[in-house]
């Protein structure tokens, strides 16, 4: 396992259209993480999951949004009727809690979505 | 909610001059984290502190966890152009458990 992955790299579409964008995580890691970066921003927390349960969303995540991590493996989000200003790269990081600890997370190389 | 506020937003310097680069909130955090970031890629983990009063060294790079945990600092000693980047701190609280991230500093250092 060399870290996360992310899949697409990039995704362009058009404005109205669904896209859903694929996480898989380190292996041994419970928590998975997605995130959003716009341009010149640091990244924005939209939603986390330990193992299969989502636990915390962010109100970023509207209702056109949506993530699932079934197995608790991989991760994917959706958004549904895409509109320009969800143009953005979205990132996915896991880490592994256990105890009460949280280890450091780690982020994939994200997914860079254009939304014309 | 928790912000982190990151000074310098942009720093342009010249091959081997130092420099220190800020993160400071009015929250305590239980841990903080820089990463940095190249353009189109993701974060990559540079260095995690928890103790209040902490300094990590990381060769030229040196991070320092304030004693109240609310802020850090990153400083660099002789910049090379292979430091520019997008450096970001992000701060880990008790209460919540993701990542608040700061909104960075780009720092450009020209041969």
């Amino acid at each position: 396992d060399t870290g996360v992955s992310q899949d697409p790299r990039h995704k362009i579409t058009k404005r109205g259209q669904n896209v859903t964008f694929r996480c898989d995580p380190i292996s041994e890691h419970n928590r998975l993480y997605w995130y959003r970066q716009t341009l010149g921003q640091g990244p924005e927390f939209l939603t986390y999951f330990q193992n299969e349960a989502q636990l915390e969303k962010s109100r970023l995540l509207s209702d056109r949004f949506s993530a699932e991590r079934p197995k608790g493996s991989f991760s994917t989000l959706e958004i549904q009727r895409t509109e320009q200003g969800d143009s953005a790269m979205y990132l996915c990081a896991s880490s592994l809690a256990f105890g009460g600890v949280n280890t450091e997370a780690f982020f994939g190389q994200g997914t860079r979505l254009t939304v014309v | 909610t928790q912000l982190l506020e990151q000074s310098p937003q942009f720093l342009s310097i010249q091959e081997g001059e130092n420099l220190t680069v800020y993160c400071n909130s009015s929250s305590v955090f239980s841990s903080l984290q820089w990463y940095r970031q190249e353009p189109g890629e993701g974060p990559v983990l540079l260095v995690t502190v928890v103790t209040g009063g902490e300094v990590k060294k990381l060769k030229r790079l040196t991070f320092q966890f304030g004693d109240a945990r609310k802020d850090s600092s990153l400083h660099i000693t002789a910049a090379q152009p292979g430091d520019t980047g997008l450096y970001l701190c992000a701060g880990l609280d008790t209460g919540r458990r993701a990542l608040t991230f700061g909104s960075g500093t780009r720092l450009q250092v020209q041969p």
